[in-house]
């Protein structure tokens, strides 16, 4: 089983669409999560760090369910520059290894 | 501006050479790591280092070395033992904390291509 494991779509959704990706990982003690965003050829940009209680900044909205251990992200209202890769990334952190893992990623296309 | 300088952006290497990529960031962050992105694939670890003179093999190594003799400065050499080099290679850097780090930034990355 893959630590960090995504949908690679790709999900072609229509402007003004809600779409939600999920992103599931095997090691229970990990203590950080992020959505990170990717544009063609270039590098990954920190979209959103995710929080035990669930985070929002503007369409988008992040989870975690340690339980499940998953997490989640939702964008509602689409727009065309949303257009991306959105990996889903996790720290195990204090459980002894301090590093970031990547899962593959999930392709987007917002369709005009 | 703070953050993280990764050169050349494009390099080409003949098989059998090994050549050095640079790595350097000015957010005084302690860690470092060193990822390798394929085409259509995600990001895989090749190495990564929570302080100075001091680095872990990640998920990727052989082929690959790396040293961290400053904080700033965390360089990769691709070996001529790394079969398949050509890819897009991202550097990337964090405060650590012990609960967990903070989030990763990156630089803008290096695409090797063997020729």
């Amino acid at each position: 089983r893959k630590e960090v494991e995504q949908d690679p779509g790709p999900f072609n959704v229509p402007e003004g669409a809600t779409v939600a990706f999920n992103c599931t990982y095997s090691n229970s003690a990990s203590q950080s999560f992020f959505w990170y965003r990717q544009d063609c050829r270039k590098e990954p940009k920190l979209l959103m760090s995710v929080y035990s209680s669930g985070n929002e900044d503007g369409r988008f909205t992040a989870q975690l369910n340690r339980a499940s251990q998953y997490i989640s992200l939702l964008i509602r209202d689409s727009k065309l520059s949303d257009s991306a890769t959105y990996l889903c990334v996790v720290n195990p952190g204090a459980s002894g290894t301090y590093k970031y893992i990547f899962g593959t990623g999930t392709r987007l296309k917002v369709l005009a | 501006d703070g953050g993280i300088t990764q050169s050349p952006k494009y390099l080409f290497r003949k098989e059998g050479q090994n050549v050095t990529l640079s790595c350097e960031q000015n957010l005084n962050h302690d860690a470092m790591y060193w990822y390798r992105q394929d085409p259509g694939q995600g990001l895989r670890l090749i190495y990564y280092s929570q302080i100075v003179n001091d680095f872990q093999k990640g998920d990727i190594a052989e082929g690959y070395s790396v040293s961290r003799e400053k904080k700033e400065s965390f360089p990769l050499t691709v070996t001529s033992a790394q079969k398949n080099p050509t890819a897009f290679y991202l550097c990337a850097s964090s405060i650590r904390r012990d609960f967990g780090n903070t989030e990763a930034f990156f630089g803008q990355g290096t695409r090797l291509t063997v020729v």
